[in-house]
């Protein structure tokens, strides 16, 4: 079993739509949690990080249930630009030198169209 | 500032011929990292550092060596190329920890690699 998991998609939705992603983690000792954003050929690139009382950033909405280990993100009123992959991220010790390893989803894929 | 650039951006090797990739940053970030993305599977962490003149092993290390010479650079290298080595490679890097791992990792642009 994949420590993170994702729904690949894609998911197509018309501009202005709400559509939800979904991620699950196995780990229960995973720490923090992120969502990535990665357009096509281009690296990844932090969109939120994700809190236990849920996060709001303008039309995205993060939330994380540490009892079910299962992270979304909701896009509200969706953009020809929010056309991407989301990837869901967890974080837990486990580098050598106190770091903390980053594990990534393989990603959501995203198309909103007109 | 550039943030994290990487050099090249596109390379084709044969197998058995040897690479280095070149990751430089201008944050003045401690930790510094490698990772390879291939599709179908998450990025997965191949070296990081976590200073000057350190280093150590990820999930996939073998066929890959790293050093870590000065702050802001950090190359990768591939002494006898595979074709399981094609792959896009990412650098990434961010400040030390602390609490948690809630400091963002920042990446280059990629270097597209292809093994044949």
């Amino acid at each position: 079993r994949k420590e993170v998991e994702q729904d690949p998609g894609p998911f197509n939705v018309p501009e202005g739509a709400t559509v939800a992603f979904n991620c699950t983690y196995s780990n229960s000792a995973s720490q923090s949690f992120f969502w990535y954003r990665q357009d096509c050929r281009k690296e990844p690139k932090l969109l939120m990080s994700v809190y236990s009382s849920g996060n709001e950033d303008g039309r995205f909405t993060a939330q994380l249930n540490r009892a079910s280990q299962y992270i979304s993100l909701l896009i509200r009123d969706s953009k020809l630009s929010d056309s991407a992959t989301y990837l869901c991220v967890v974080s837990r010790l486990g580098l050598t030198g106190g770091g903390n390893k980053l594990t990534f989803g393989t990603g959501t894929q995203l198309k909103v169209e007109l | 500032n550039a943030g994290v650039t990487q050099t090249p951006k596109f390379r084709v090797l044969k197998t058995g011929q040897s690479m280095t990739l070149l990751c430089a940053q201008d944050m003045n970030h401690e930790y510094m990292y490698w990772y390879r993305q291939d599709p179908g599977m998450g990025l997965r962490l191949i070296h990081y550092s976590v200073g000057e003149g350190t280093t150590a092993k990820g999930e996939v290390p073998d066929g890959y060596n790293v050093s870590r010479l000065k702050k802001q650079n950090f190359l990768l290298g591939l002494e006898s190329a595979a074709p399981s080595q094609t792959s896009v490679y990412f650098c990434a890097s961010s400040y030390s920890q602390g609490l948690a791992g809630k400091y963002e990792q920042y990446f280059g642009p990629g270097t597209r690699l292809t093994v044949t």
